[in-house]
């Protein structure tokens, strides 16, 4: 079975810390990828990696980075995080392998609180 | 970004009822999925769809890829309280771009 980690459940900061939010999958998949969900808004695409080190921007990428230093690991970084950035934080990845089919597995979520 | 419009938003029915919900899309999608989120969880993959016209069931449920690739919907049947959650369905137009999530349907089952 496909499993994607989040490294914490729940997490509260403080407005202006920095902010690491870590994402593991064991699945050798190429893909990864970083959502935020809030009540209805559904997902939305922050930032998504295919390959080690390479990220591309999606629909919501202001005020976060992210990092893919190893391929089974995808960081999602609040520089400066803010009160609006309050939300779940949901990971996924999935494969390039054109052999298998590539739907997108999501770990089981980050719910992040700034004060 | 581009968003499929999913409908209704939010149901309420008794045990024992079916379900259906479906979306829509203004362009063309090559793959259809529908995933379930459980209260505090990350979403699970449901059904996956392929060619459009396919019909494919998992369980008591059963979804199908709408023959225009413009649109899919989801069907449960008989419904259990442990049904209750999210459904969000999600489609791709091509390659490996990324899926393109609705907004969800927040299914609620009254014993």
């Amino acid at each position: 079975d496909v499993k994607v980690t989040q490294s914490s459940r729940y997490l509260v900061k403080r407005t202006g810390e920095k902010v690491f939010l870590e994402c593991v999958q064991d699945m050798d998949h190429e893909n990864m990828f970083w959502y935020r969900q809030d009540p209805g808004l559904g997902l939305r695409l922050i930032y998504f990696s295919y390959d080690v080190k390479m990220k591309e921007k999606g629909d919501i990428p202001e005020g976060y980075s992210v990092s893919r230093e190893k391929k089974e690991r995808f960081s999602l970084i609040l520089e400066s995080a803010s009160t609006n950035q309050t939300s779940m934080y949901l990971c996924a990845s999935s494969s390039l392998d054109s052999r298998v089919p590539n739907e997108q597995f999501f770990g089981p979520g980050t719910r992040l609180t700034v004060l | 970004g581009q968003q499929l419009n999913q409908s209704p938003q939010s149901m309420f029915i008794q045990e024992g009822e079916d379900v259906s919900m479906n979306c829509t899309s203004s362009s063309i999608f090559n793959t259809w999925l529908w995933y379930k989120q459980d209260p505090g969880e990350g979403p699970v993959l449901l059904i996956a769809l392929y060619k459009a016209g396919e019909l494919t069931s998992n369980g008591r449920l059963t979804a199908q890829f709408g023959i225009t690739r413009k649109d899919s919907f989801l069907n449960i049947s008989a419904s259990i309280p442990s049904d209750v959650g999210i459904y969000f369905c999600a489609g791709r137009n091509s390659g490996n771009t990324p899926l393109v999530f609705g907004k969800g349907t927040r299914l609620s089952v009254i014993a």
